[in-house]
């Protein structure tokens, strides 16, 4: 079975510094890795996905993630956020054998303030 | 291009009613996922199918639960006998599911569910 863990429940950060929302995730079996974002009053959107090859992801609206397999981490970072970051932010799992059940952590909320 | 879609948006209902919401998959994807979130966590998983196959359930799905693709289409969720606990966020997410780099689910705004 596989889990996540999301390090902290909000992170306040000042609009154009850099942020990093940490994620840890638990598998006996290879996985695939997520971030979803999820604006107020919007659905789940995907940010970045992780399924093989180089460890650094680029995802949209400047972020990015490295996966770090000796530390099972997917950390995800922006060099400069903007007020329109403010989000919930979803680090999620699955694994290679059943790709269709996604295993989300409880969620980062990422408040900006100007 | 339309996104998922869920029906109603908002569902406010009193304890021992039945209530159905319907969420419609972007056109071309064969499987449609259900989750249900409630406040502080994240989305957790509750069935999926694979065109009008129901091919997992989660044990979260009590006998309560019921879900349906009749057609390989739209689907419904249908919650009978609703308790106060079920009050949460239904969302529903769709995939074109024929490789893993196109496992990607695309999730609709949800069905915000309140049990008076």
């Amino acid at each position: 079975a596989q889990s996540v863990t999301q390090l902290d429940s909000q992170v306040p950060v000042f609009e154009e510094a850099p942020v990093e929302l940490r994620c840890n995730y638990s598998s006996s079996v290879s996985v695939y890795l997520f971030w979803y974002v999820q604006y107020p009053n919007q659905g789940l959107q995907l940010l970045l996905k992780y399924l093989s090859g180089s460890t650094l992801v680029k995802g949209i609206n400047g972020f990015e993630a490295e996966f770090n397999k000796s530390q099972t981490s997917f950390h995800l970072r922006k060099p400069s956020v903007h007020i329109s970051d403010t989000a919930e932010y979803f680090c999620a799992v699955t694994s290679y054998s059943s790709a269709s059940k996604i295993i989300f952590g409880s969620g980062t909320r990422l408040s900006i303030r100007p | 291009d339309t996104g998922v879609s869920q029906d109603p948006r908002h569902k406010i209902t009193k304890r021992g009613q039945n209530v159905t919401f319907r969420c419609d998959p972007i056109s071309e994807h064969n499987r449609l996922y259900w989750y249900r979130q409630t406040l502080g966590q994240g989305p957790e998983f509750l069935t999926y199918f694979q065109n009008e196959a129901q091919l997992e359930k989660s044990r979260l799905l009590s006998d309560r639960f019921s879900a349906e693709r009749p057609k390989g289409s739209f689907s419904t969720l249908e919650i009978q006998r609703t308790e106060q606990g079920d009050s949460a966020m239904y969302l529903c997410a769709s995939s074109l599911g024929t490789s893993v780099s196109q496992e990607t689910q695309y999730f609709g705004p949800g069905t915000r569910l309140l049990v008076l």
